[in-house]
């Protein structure tokens, strides 16, 4: 079953502006890991949360994680045209063999 | 730059043939991932390979077979596939997953984009 979901589906933005996206899931998780995929290549890791952290940075990313709702975002700043992609979060949740568990993705497109 | 490298990135086949999509790390990691990719579906986790051990075949089709030799290498062998078997296969591999400790970040291949006719 589907245990991530990220809203919205597809986001346009410009150049310049923050991109925001957002992950609900449905089980108890050990980490919540986002990834990105460029069109016709593999997903690239970005960010790891953990259960026990709140908020995380990578650049110009930050992470949130909100465990009593089930709920991360991933918040992209200053978003240039190379950021169009699809982002992906992945749960690994509690009791599970460590596999991640992917969400539909959010297909953001960055205007120049 | 990509520590897993697949091949071949594109193939079509018939319903009839015998195929084999490979996949190899270069990172050191002993585990390994089939993943299936359709469009406006979630990524479907198809089998995990850890220490060259089977740990999970998600319900897959008996059309699809793997096979680890080793850590570092990984096939999907295929055999009379369905039209809805066309999709993009991605491969990956972590360090060794394990109960409660999660956090392993996976290192995805380009992919394989399967057309079958």
């Amino acid at each position: 079953s589907q245990q991530g979901e990220e809203d919205p589906q597809a986001l346009s933005i410009q150049e310049g502006e923050n991109a925001t996206m957002n992950c609900s899931y449905k089980t108890s998780i050990n980490n919540l890991q986002w990834y990105r995929q460029n069109s016709g290549r593999g997903l690239v890791h970005l960010i790891l949360i953990r259960s026990n952290e709140r908020e995380k940075h990578s650049g110009r990313l930050r992470v949130t994680l909100d465990t009593s709702k089930k709920s991360s975002s991933l918040l992209i700043t200053a978003s240039r045209a190379a950021d169009t992609a699809s982002y992906f979060c992945a749960t690994d949740a509690t009791g599970s063999q460590g596999n991640l568990i992917f969400g539909k993705g959010t297909k953001l497109s960055v205007k120049p | 730059e990509t520590g897993v490298t697949q091949t071949p990135r594109h193939l079509v086949m018939g319903m009839t043939n015998k195929k084999s999509l490979k996949c190899e790390q270069h990172l050191g990691h002993n585990a390994m991932y089939w993943y299936k990719q359709s469009a406006k579906k979630p990524l479907e986790l198809m089998f995990v390979y850890n220490f060259k051990e089977q740990t999970e075949n998600n319900s897959v089709p008996s059309r699809f077979s793997p096979e680890c030799p080793n850590s570092s290498h990984l096939f999907l062998h295929l055999h009379t596939l369905q039209p809805e078997d066309s999709a993009l296969y991605l491969c990956a591999s972590s360090q060794d997953p394990a109960p409660g400790r999660g956090y392993q970040p996976q290192h995805f291949g380009d992919g394989t984009r399967l057309s079958i006719l």
